[in-house]
């Protein structure tokens, strides 16, 4: 157990309908970070909460958006869903060190299917 | 933009056999190197990382990297690889600790008996 939890592990749902994927960070990690993973894009960032706030946006589709909440929790909304989002979403936490940055811990993410 | 390259999408070797993995990525002033590898139906787990100090830089299961300035690159290798090192491995950089995370496109390594 990494200590990231995301659910659901798997979700399939029809096109055009709308999904919440939610993660739930290390404890005391402070920053979340959204990436899809499918087959030809490889992993793709898509946003970056710091401590409830935005920090960072990548290729995220308007369709998509995120939130992080004073719990520290994050989810992502995924909307007007089409084939081509069927993919791996992972979350991943983070946290500044004193001395130094020590990567991400991931979870083990929510396969989305679309049909 | 930071971008990360790595040269092989698969790499079929041996069980008991070297390995090695390439990764470059493009030139900053500095940068942070990670490592990191997913197993078959499972998130990515931090293999190593290089932040600064020594260019050879150990990790977790045998595995090393070593980071190489003037040619841009981060190879991972072992020295001896197990059946249970079938995976795929994926390099990452950021350009400080604030900023997210970019993937190479990963390397599928299998292990033959």
């Amino acid at each position: 157990d990494s200590g990231v939890t995301q659910t659901p592990k798997h979700l399939i749902t029809a096109t055009g309908q709308r999904v919440t994927l939610r993660c739930s960070p290390r404890s005391g990690d402070l920053s979340v970070y959204w990436y899809q993973q499918s087959l030809d894009q490889g992993l793709q960032f898509l946003i970056q909460y710091y401590n409830g706030e935005e920090r960072a946006k990548g290729n995220i589709l308007e369709r998509f958006s995120a939130q992080q909440f004073p719990d520290l929790h994050s989810e992502l909304n995924l909307s007007s869903l089409e084939l081509g989002d069927s993919a791996l979403y992972f979350c991943a936490s983070s946290s500044p060190r004193r001395g130094g940055y020590y990567g991400y811990t991931f979870g083990s993410g929510t396969r989305l299917t679309v049909v | 933009a930071q971008s990360v390259t790595q040269l092989d999408s698969q790499v079929p070797v041996f069980e008991e056999a070297p390995v090695e993995l390439r990764c470059n990525y493009s030139s900053s002033v500095s940068v942070y190197l990670f490592w990191y590898v997913q197993y078959p139906n499972q998130g990515l787990q931090l293999l190593l990382k290089y932040l600064s100090g020594s260019t050879l830089v150990k990790g977790i299961n045998g595995f090393e990297a070593e980071f190489n300035k003037s040619q841009t690159s981060f190879h991972l290798r072992k020295p001896s690889v197990h059946i249970s090192d079938t995976a795929e491995y994926f390099c990452a950089v950021s350009p400080s600790g604030n900023t997210p995370l970019v993937f190479g496109k990963g390397t599928r390594l299998s292990v033959i008996a």
